[in-house]
């Protein structure tokens, strides 16, 4: 079963606009990933936020993280058709091993 | 390039057969982890090794099976298959067993396994 769900599932912008992801989750986590994956291409990792941190950025991406609401969102600034991909949040709950990828939500940036 | 290999990248074959997808890990990654992507599941997690050692289990059917090998690649096997199995399945990498370490996981390119 998936421990996050993103949203929304699909999100069309023109460059240059800002696009923001959310991610919900159900059980309490250790940390919160965001992958990146482009169309038939493996995740590629973009950042992690620790459950003790608020928000985190890296270059055009900033994440915050709400663990009383159990959600993160990633945004991404001045976006490029480059950055036309699908978005994960993935987590690892604090009771098991092992990390949970939500179903992404499919952002394309319009040129 | 992660650094992550899989072999193949494409394998087509029919309903009962076995096939053994194959992944080799970052150099330096002791933990494997193997995922499968199709349209109606999205990625599920499969299972996990970390140093030759069962470290999680996910969502993996009793018709798959998994190992890691002394040099630390990891086939992946799906046996008796069905239509169903048709998807994309990716190993990923990371240093550590994860389990409350923070570990980043770098993907493969992936197998696109079609089951006719």
């Amino acid at each position: 079963s998936q421990q996050g769900e993103e949203d929304p599932q699909a999100l069309s912008i023109q460059e240059g606009e800002n696009a923001t992801m959310n991610c919900s989750y159900k059980t309490s986590i250790n940390n919160l990933q965001w992958y990146r994956q482009n169309s038939g291409r493996g995740l590629v990792h973009l950042i992690l936020i620790r459950s003790n941190e608020r928000e985190k950025h890296s270059g055009r991406l900033r994440v915050t993280l709400d663990t009383s609401k159990k959600s993160s969102s990633l945004l991404i600034t001045a976006s490029r058709a480059a950055d036309t991909a699908s978005y994960f949040c993935a987590t690892d709950a604090s009771n098991n091993n092992d990390m949970r990828f939500g179903a992404g939500t499919r952002l394309t940036v319009k040129p | 390039d992660s650094g992550v290999t899989q072999t193949p990248k494409h394998l087509i074959t029919a309903t009962g057969q076995r096939v053994t997808l194959r992944c080799s890990p970052r150099s330096g990654d002791l933990s494997v982890y193997w995922y499968q992507q199709s349209l109606d599941q999205g990625l599920q997690f499969l299972i996990q090794y970390y140093n030759g050692e069962e470290r999680a289990k996910g969502n993996i059917l009793e018709r798959f099976s998994a190992q890691q090998f002394p040099d630390l690649h990891s086939e992946l096997n799906l046996s008796s298959l069905e239509l169903g199995d048709s998807a994309l399945y990716f190993c990923a990498s990371s240093v550590g067993g994860g389990a409350r370490v923070a570990d980043t996981q770098y993907f493969g390119p992936g197998t696109r396994l079609t089951v006719l």
